[in-house]
């Protein structure tokens, strides 16, 4: 089936570098694309988002990348702060039925900044 | 958390317990989803609502039930709580379905012994 994953599931940083946290999906058709952010104890916050006609898009201090060819979206996190430490998902739309939609979220990546 | 509130934060329940939580919001959003979230798993959809009385069932769905009399509650019902079901509970809203972003709660802790 379909599936949204993560390579790795930790990452730890020195505060201060950048930080790059990725994500492949299997579903070639997938045409949107989100990253969350969820620190200790609460609920995701959303992030950025791209939709497939980009390869790139960028925010406050995040970078998304988008690589069609290969499957693959990639966060990135300029000087990485303290603040910063969380779980990060990626998550693509699932079409289920004619009313709404699903995300598939993966797993997610703990980012550790250290000091 | 985007104007969502869930209540409890917190329970803890014995097997064979009825437990209801609930998702309040006041962003007057017409998509609600509960999710349940466990560790290696990414968040997985139990069921949503699509509307006033409007529901349908997620990727797991056994177990749960769910009802939304009103635009801003939408409410989870585990029939007879099992120690499966022991989880983080989320709540998210939507303005609209399609590709429109999802914005979830704080998330409620449910222990079932």
């Amino acid at each position: 089936g379909e599936s949204v994953g993560l390579h790795l599931p930790t990452l730890s940083v020195q505060e201060g570098d950048n930080s790059i946290i990725n994500c492949a999906y299997s579903n070639s058709a997938s045409d949107y694309f989100i990253w969350y952010k969820q620190e200790s104890g609460k609920g995701p916050q959303f992030i950025i988002d791209i939709r497939s006609n980009m390869d790139k898009r960028q925010g406050q201090r995040v970078t998304v990348l988008l690589n069609k060819t290969v499957k693959h979206l990639s966060l990135q996190i300029a000087a990485t702060q303290p603040g910063d430490s969380a779980v990060y998902f990626c998550a693509e739309p699932l079409f289920f039925d004619n009313y709404g939609q699903n995300f598939v979220f993966g797993p997610g990546t703990r980012l550790s900044v250290l000091p | 958390d985007a104007g969502i509130t869930q209540s409890p934060r917190h329970k803890v329940t014995e097997t064979g317990t009825p437990v209801t939580l609930r998702c309040h919001q006041t962003e007057n959003h017409r998509y609600m989803y509960w999710y349940r979230q466990d560790p290696g798993h990414g968040l997985r959809l139990i069921h949503y609502s699509y509307g006033v009385k409007d529901t349908d069932k997620g990727e797991v769905s056994d177990g749960y039930s769910v009802s939304r009399s009103k635009t801003e509650d939408f409410l989870l019902t585990l029939e007879s709580a099992t120690s499966s079901q022991t989880s983080v509970y989320f709540c998210a809203i939507s303005r609209t379905g399609g590709t429109d972003t999802q914005y979830f709660g704080p998330g409620t802790r449910l222990t079932v012994l």
